[in-house]
């Protein structure tokens, strides 16, 4: 089955340093991927919908020069948290729909990662 | 935004018994989807119910969906063990033509007792 993959898994860092987290499609092309974050117990929050050879789509309220996204191939986005504060400590999951698919057809899920600022 | 409400926020309940899961949402919607999610894992699809059909049946699950009353539910039948995740229901919404943006509710915990 078509498989998403997350790197890193896990992150823990300084406050002020910049993390990048990858999304891989592994077995298909995505041009569009989405940007997730989840706090404990909670919900997942779509932060953007990433679409390769253009630029990020924000939702309201997500500062996108906080979290610069690129996506520069149909295989891969990712995502920079930029200068990170303690209270960006989250889960980031990220998800990508096949292009050769209908696009009613269900997202493929990475693994998530977890990123502590301390 | 979420739309989706779910009920009860957290379930538990003995092996082998039936796990009942309730999804309400706001809007219009092409699709209503049903995901799980291991603890500090990602999520994993589980059934798509489309809005012109009001039941769905895959293995142990079963998925009603209601556009009247823009309710879903998901029934987990004969529960494991291995059931024990927290369970998502997702509606699509078009914001940019040919791309699928997912609201998700705010999830069941599913603890299941051996």
């Amino acid at each position: 089955g078509a498989v998403v993959s997350q790197h890193p898994s896990r992150v823990i860092c300084k406050s002020g340093t910049s993390v990048k987290i990858e999304c891989r499609s592994l077995d298909f092309q995505a041009t569009t991927m989405f940007w997730y974050r989840q706090f404990p117990k909670q919900s997942l929050m779509l932060m953007a919908t990433s679409n390769e050879g253009s630029k990020a789509t924000y939702e309201q309220g997500v500062e996108k020069d906080k979290f610069l996204i690129n996506h520069a191939s149909l295989t891969l986005s990712t995502l920079t948290v930029t200068s990170a504060h303690p209270e960006d400590s989250s889960f980031y999951i990220c998800s990508a729909r096949d292009a050769a698919l209908p696009s009613n057809q269900p997202q493929h899920f990475g693994d998530g990662t977890r990123l502590s600022i301390l | 935004s979420q739309q989706g409400e779910e009920d009860p926020q957290a379930l538990s309940i003995q092996e082998g018994e039936n796990a009942t899961m309730n999804c309400s949402y706001k809007t219009s919607i092409n699709n209503l989807q049903w995901y799980r999610q291991n603890s500090g894992r990602g999520l994993v699809h589980l059934i798509l119910i489309r809005s012109n059909e009001r039941e769905k049946h895959s293995g142990r699950l079963r998925v009603t969906l209601d556009t009247s009353k823009k309710s879903s539910s998901l029934l987990i039948t004969a529960s494991r063990a291995a059931d024990t995740a927290s369970y998502f229901c997702a509606t699509d919404s078009w914001e940019i033509q040919g791309a699928q943006k997912l609201v998700f509710g705010q999830g069941t915990r599913l603890t299941i007792n051996p």
